[in-house]
């Protein structure tokens, strides 16, 4: 299983853009990466996933460069609401995810 | 309901009791997780379950006892826990067992507190 390393912790104010970096240097070639977002007390929920170049959604971009060795998810215009950990998981297979400890995102006013 | 629903979404419990958690999965999936999340630790994968059977059992004690009587509901039965079991326990469930490919879906989790 690849191993995935976040910052802690971000700060931001509103309406700016956020960009979280994950490392998978051990990225295995039918490994997918996917991030989720976790607010206090309450079950990760999926934002994103993919497995090369960029994938946009309605909530975020992700982009993924040639090397596959790292992935940044962004938040286009943050609002307070953004505030939650934000995990980068990469997994291939019948493989369970493994969360690490995730990007403590805050944002203030 | 939709989605993943949890019962219940907080429980105070003594080391003697014995109790259940319970959850339920509104999407048709087949597979689905109980996570264990302490403060300030990540999520932690204590059992998997694929069309009804036990698939994975990540070295939990026995005071933890998982039931899974069909593919939309789960049980975690707890009996003369420690203090250290506090944690918040998240169920999850996905289409099929978990691939890279699939996103897993989290209930609201059930905030447990061990006195």
């Amino acid at each position: 299983l690849a191993k995935t390393t976040q910052p802690i912790s971000m700060d931001s104010y509103e309406g700016q853009e956020v960009n979280i970096t994950c490392s998978h240097n051990n990225i295995a070639t039918n490994d997918y990466i996917t991030w989720y977002q976790q607010f206090p007390s309450q079950g990760p929920r999926f934002i994103i996933q993919g497995y090369k170049t960029k994938v946009t959604n309605e909530v975020a971009s992700l982009f993924i460069p040639a090397d596959r060795k790292s992935s940044t998810l962004s938040l286009p215009r943050v609002s307070l609401s953004d505030t939650a950990v934000y995990y980068c998981l990469v997994a291939s297979g019948y493989s369970t995810l493994t969360f690490g400890k995730g990007t403590m995102l805050l944002v203030s006013p | 309901e939709t989605g993943v629903t949890q019962t219940p979404r907080h429980l105070v419990m003594g080391m003697t009791n014995k109790k259940s958690l319970k959850c339920e999965q509104h999407l048709g999936h087949n597979a689905m997780y109980w996570y264990k999340q302490s403060a300030k630790k990540p999520l932690e994968l204590m059992f998997v379950y694929n069309f009804k059977e036990q698939t994975e059992n990540n070295s939990v004690p026995s005071r933890f006892s998982p039931e899974c009587p069909n593919s939309s509901h789960l049980f975690l039965h707890l009996h003369t826990l420690q203090p250290e079991d506090s944690a918040l326990y998240l169920c999850a469930s996905s289409q099929v067992l978990l691939t890279s490919e699939n996103e897993q879906f989290f209930g609201p989790g059930t905030r447990l507190t061990v006195l």
